[in-house]
């Protein structure tokens, strides 16, 4: 078993709609979670940063953390064409541990 | 300022042959990190350093893989020989090192293996 899941997709879904992205991890010892969405050729760019659980919000992205259930999300509301791109989830740790990363999600927002 | 630079972006060899893959981070980051990604997969970190000190290089196939960031600046990863399994696009990433997981990738050297 992999230590992140994470669906490959593809998912494809109308502008204006909200997205709704997930990742499933099985080691409880993880507290860092983080999102990061690439672009076709090029790097992961970080795009939400949580601590723990809860919720975070930044703009039309939100990410959630449920660790009871080592369940992380990602929603993206009012998708754009330019929100295109594989989503990756990675989790750690502790500072200065590895990041372990899922195989991302790939999004495709049509206009 | 410029981000984390990497060369070559495209290689194409022939297998059995050497490569080298060059990194430069974001000045002022003390920590690199080479993550390597197939096709459809996340990154898997092969190697992190603080400054000059490979902290971390377990999962380094140490049998064809080197790595050295000689000045703790800019590093250089060296496959010899090449496998048709190297083939993959090989991150670099740099950190301040002071928060977990805020990595700054480069655009990748995308390795292919004939």
């Amino acid at each position: 078993q992999k230590e992140v899941e994470q669906d490959p997709g593809p998912l494809s879904v109308p502008e204006g709609a909200i997205v709704s992205l997930n990742c499933t991890y099985s080691n409880s010892a993880f507290q860092y979670f983080m999102w990061y969405r690439q672009y076709s050729r090029k790097g992961p760019e970080l795009l939400m940063y949580t601590y723990s659980s809860g919720n975070k919000e930044d703009g039309r992205f939100t990410a959630q953390v449920d660790k009871s259930s080592k369940y992380i999300s990602l929603f993206i509301r009012d998708s754009q064409p330019s929100d295109s791109a594989t989503y990756l989830c990675a989790v750690t740790m502790e500072y200065g541990n590895k990041l372990v990363f899922g195989a991302g999600t790939i999004l495709r927002v049509k206009s | 300022e410029a981000g984390v630079v990497q060369s070559p972006r495209y290689k194409i060899i022939e297998k059995k042959q050497p490569v080298a893959f060059w990194c430069n981070p974001i000045s002022g980051h003390n920590t690199l990190y080479w993550y390597l990604q197939n096709l459809g997969q996340g990154p898997e970190l092969l190697i992190r350093y603080e400054n000059e000190e490979a902290v971390d290089d377990s999962q380094l196939p140490k049998d064809r893989f080197s790595a050295e960031r000689l000045k703790g600046v800019d590093s250089t990863l060296k496959i010899q020989p090449a496998e048709l399994g190297d083939s993959a696009v090989y991150l670099c990433a740099s950190s301040l090192g002071n928060g977990a997981g805020e990595l700054f990738f480069g655009e990748g050297s995308r390795l292919t293996v004939l």
